[in-house]
């Protein structure tokens, strides 16, 4: 049973398309996040989400855009791709807020390729 | 803007060694601390949470330290086995209400 799960695992598009992410928890955790990791290996918060509300958008270009239909999912939009974006994409999941103090649990990644 | 450090960025041991892997983070105000342990091409995993209030969290062969006040964390190995190998990453829960990673301290260890 996959607790926090991506789709897809790769992504390898050309720059200037539009392109999703998925994310999905079966935790039943009220709260979920996107983070990027770049070459570096830095891992950044770039989006959360509380009970389908966004409670956390730090300086992110307003080309990705995360969409949350039910308390479960977290998708993440990105429009005209650029190679900058190319990186691993996180989804996470907590229990309770993102302001509470529990373990965040993370998906597989996302390793995206722009072109 | 909370920074998150950790040192050494790789470490290669023999198995059986114990060892210390470091993190330090400027700004004292945190909620807790997690680390993590990432294999190659898959998520993270949790290993550790230490709340503000306390000072270490142990989980079988790994011990956790929190000094809040001086800006560190240790996370100790002990008996350290091939399986072990991976990349460690702490994080912090800081007065943003985020966590800020390290970028990890990649550990390997030989049979």
């Amino acid at each position: 049973d996959t607790a926090v799960s991506q789709t897809p695992k790769y992504l390898v598009t050309q720059m200037g398309n539009d392109k999703s992410i998925k994310c999905e928890q079966n935790l039943g955790h009220d709260t979920m996040y996107w983070y990027k990791q770049d070459s570096k290996k830095f891992l950044k918060i770039m989006f959360s989400y509380n009970n389908k509300e966004l409670i956390i958008n730090e300086t992110v270009p307003n080309r990705f855009s995360p969409k949350s239909p039910d308390k479960a999912h977290l998708n993440l939009h990105i429009n005209s791709l650029e190679l900058g974006d190319s990186a691993v994409y996180f989804c996470a999941s907590s229990h309770r807020g993102a302001l509470d103090t529990d373990t965040q649990y993370f998906g597989p990644g996302t390793r995206l390729t722009v072109l | 803007k909370q920074e998150v450090t950790q040192i050494p960025a790789a470490l290669s041991v023999p198995e059986g060694e114990n060892l210390v892997l470091n993190c330090s983070f400027t700004d004292s105000a945190i909620y807790n601390l997690q680390w993590f342990r990432q294999d190659p091409g898959k998520g993270l995993t949790s290993l550790l949470l230490i709340q503000s209030s306390q000072r270490e969290q142990t989980s079988g062969r790994l011990n956790a330290s929190l000094d809040k006040s001086s800006g560190r964390s240790t996370l100790y190995i002990a008996a350290s086995q091939p399986g072990d190998s991976a990349t460690y990453l702490c994080a912090v829960r800081g007065s943003a209400r985020q966590l800020t990673f390290g970028s990890g301290t990649q550990l390997t260890v030989l049979p």
